[in-house]
This record gives C-alpha cells, structure tokens and sequence, in this order.
C-alpha cells in the first residue's frame, strides 16, 4: 500500500497563486493517475482536476494540475485566489484496484 | 440528471453491522461505463475510499477494512449498499455513496453513522 501526503494547511491572500503537494510514498507518481477534489464544509468534494491535469467541464482554469516525476508529487495550481477558494482540497490516486486519499489541506485566503 | 442518496440507521451500537443503501436515479446503475463507490469522512477528518462495485457485481475493497467490508449491487432496484461488521466508535463518519466515471463524478449528500451503545 501507499500513502498520498499533503500540508495540512495553507494559507495566501486573494488573487495570489497556491500551489498544494501530494506525494506519494511508494510506487511511481506517474504510474497512475491522480485527482483533485475540493471540499466546502458540509458539502460532499466536487472534482477539480482528474488524470493528473485534466479539468471536467465546468471548472475555471485558475486550477491546474501537474505531476513531478523527480519529487514523485503531483501538485495543485490554484492562480488568482478567491475568497470563494477556501475549502478543503484531497488529491487521490490507485494502485492495481486500490484507490488512496491524500490527507488533506485546509487552505485559507485572507 | 443523476442523484445519489444514501440511506440506514444513523446509529450503530459497537459490534454490530453497520448496513447503508444507497438509490441510484436519473440514470442506469446497469452501465458498463461506471463504478459505485462508498467514501467515508469521520467527523473532522479526511476522506477514505471505502470499495467499489461494478454493475456485474465485481468489488474492490480498500486493504484495511476488507475483513469488514461487503459491497452489493441490486440493479433491479438500482440500489448499491454497505455492509461494515463489528464496528467500533472509530467507524463512526459521514458516508457518502458516489459514482466513478474517470473520477468521482457524482456523490449523495452523505450519511452521517454514528457508532455508540
């Protein structure tokens, strides 16, 4: 099994740019796909990003997604902040048929 | 347009067998296209991908709670359901039901279970 590691928090102002990491502890980063999920209190995740840098319809292109094969992270590009940002973000990514949540990070803009 | 609700006891008393139902409507659970899914969220925590069932009744179950776990699929009722076993107070979370197309693409509302005697 593997671990997706992500800050805990992260905290910028509005209109600036975040980007959050999540590493994976074992296994290649690039071997299989990773996704992003936002998260607003009280609601369920909607979907930011899938196979590593795609966006569903729907989402602004502030957010981006990448993968960094030398640091075997991935990582969320957030640009031009909105207050409306605030919210929990999770990547997610699978290994044969098991599938594994980052831990989270609580991004904060003020 | 599609909707997910989960449904079931919101309390559970340590031991017992936790069951949630979730009902699919709006589209066909029977579609070749998609997997069902169970993610949970303890209160003020992260998310845990739970399984996953395909319309033929194939799973897949995350390595820590595959003792525990079942997944069923009922697609004459276009229902899929949970069945966790001998839970204890660190089974207590919100549980949504989703879709998975490429991604989550479509969740419940989720459930909240609470584990206590």
């Amino acid at each position: 099994n593997f671990m997706l590691t992500q800050p805990h928090s992260l905290s910028e102002s509005p209109g600036k740019t975040v980007t959050i990491s999540c590493t994976r502890s074992s296994g290649n980063i690039a071997s299989n796909y990773v996704q992003w999920y936002q998260q607003r209190p009280g609601s369920a995740p909607t979907t930011l990003i899938f196979e590593d840098n795609q966006r569903p319809s729907g989402v602004p292109d502030r957010f981006s997604g990448s993968i960094d094969s030398s640091s075997n992270s991935a990582s969320l590009t957030i640009s031009r902040l909105k207050t409306e940002d605030e919210a929990d973000y999770y990547c997610l990514s699978y290994d044969s048929s098991n599938q594994v949540f980052g831990g989270g990070t609580k991004l904060t803009v003020l | 347009q599609l909707q997910l609700q989960e449904s079931g006891p919101g309390l559970a008393k340590p031991s017992e067998t936790l069951s949630l139902t979730c009902t699919v409507s709006g589209a066909s659970i029977n579609s070749s296209s998609y997997y069902w899914a169970w993610i949970r969220q303890p209160p003020g925590k992260g998310l845990e991908w739970i399984g996953t069932i395909y319309y033929i009744g194939s799973t897949y179950y995350t390595p820590s709670l595959k003792s525990r776990v079942t997944i069923s699929i009922d697609t004459s009722k276009s229902q899929f359901s949970l069945r966790l076993s001998s839970v204890t107070a660190a089974d207590t979370a919100v549980y949504y039901c989703a879709r998975r197309w490429y991604y989550f693409d479509s969740w419940g509302q989720g459930t909240l279970v609470t584990v206590s005697s």
